[in-house]
């Protein structure tokens, strides 16, 4: 079942830019994730906000949640070209607190 | 070091031949999960372990067994591969199955012929 919808799909921008990325979400949650996939590799956890939080901040990441929107975002700052990868939001149906992941936007770091 | 390790890395095979991918993570983690990934769909759960001795069905378990003997350990058995389980699998394990943060290994990628 799909539960995260990642917009934009794919994202190209120039060093030193920052980045959005956005999820959009359908049932209740506790916590939603993000995490990043460098090509072919395992996925690597970057922050977790719980439903009960709007803003969290992690080095150049920051992300928000408005569960009243079933919605999140995740900005990156000051990107690097070693931030190109794709970036998957994951939700937690609460019922069980199975993750389920979204498609996923592609990001480019055009040094 | 914590990690999820998986074996092989790669693997091309022929249908109906047998196979084995091996999970094992040294957390001491609770919950291990499989997903498979494939261009479009995204990752798509195939089964997951809430602890030993205790399995269950993902959303595409289809043509797959798994079994959580050992803590540390979850292999995915193919009995029977067939060309459409081409694909790219990853383990992930997890303190508990509670939505928490979750460890992915490197990933396997197979391919069946």
């Amino acid at each position: 079942s799909q539960q995260g919808e990642e917009d934009p799909q794919a994202l190209s921008i120039q060093e030193g830019e920052n980045a959005t990325m956005n999820c959009s979400y359908k049932t209740s949650i506790n916590n939603l994730q993000w995490y990043r996939q460098n090509s072919g590799r395992g996925l690597v956890h970057l922050i977790l906000i719980r439903s009960n939080e709007r803003e969290k901040h992690s080095g150049r990441l920051r992300v928000t949640l408005d569960t009243s929107k079933k919605s999140s975002s995740l900005l990156i700052t000051a990107s690097r070209a070693a931030d190109t990868a794709s970036y998957f939001c994951a939700t937690d149906e609460s019922n069980t607190g199975k993750l389920i992941f979204g498609q996923g936007t592609t990001l480019q770091v055009k040094p | 070091e914590a990690q999820v390790t998986q074996n092989p890395r790669y693997l091309i095979t022929v249908t109906g031949k047998k196979l084995t991918v091996t999970c094992s993570q040294n957390m001491n983690h609770e919950y291990m999960s499989w997903y498979r990934q494939d261009p479009g769909l995204g990752l798509r759960q195939i089964y997951y372990s809430m602890n030993v001795e205790v399995t269950d069905k993902g959303d595409v378990p289809e043509g797959y067994k798994v079994s959580r003997k050992e803590k540390r350990n979850f292999p995915l058995i193919l009995e029977s591969p067939s060309p459409n389980q081409t694909s790219l699998y990853f383990c992930a394990s997890s303190l508990s199955g509670r939505g928490g943060e979750q460890f992915f290994g490197p990933g396997t990628r197979l391919t069946v012929l």
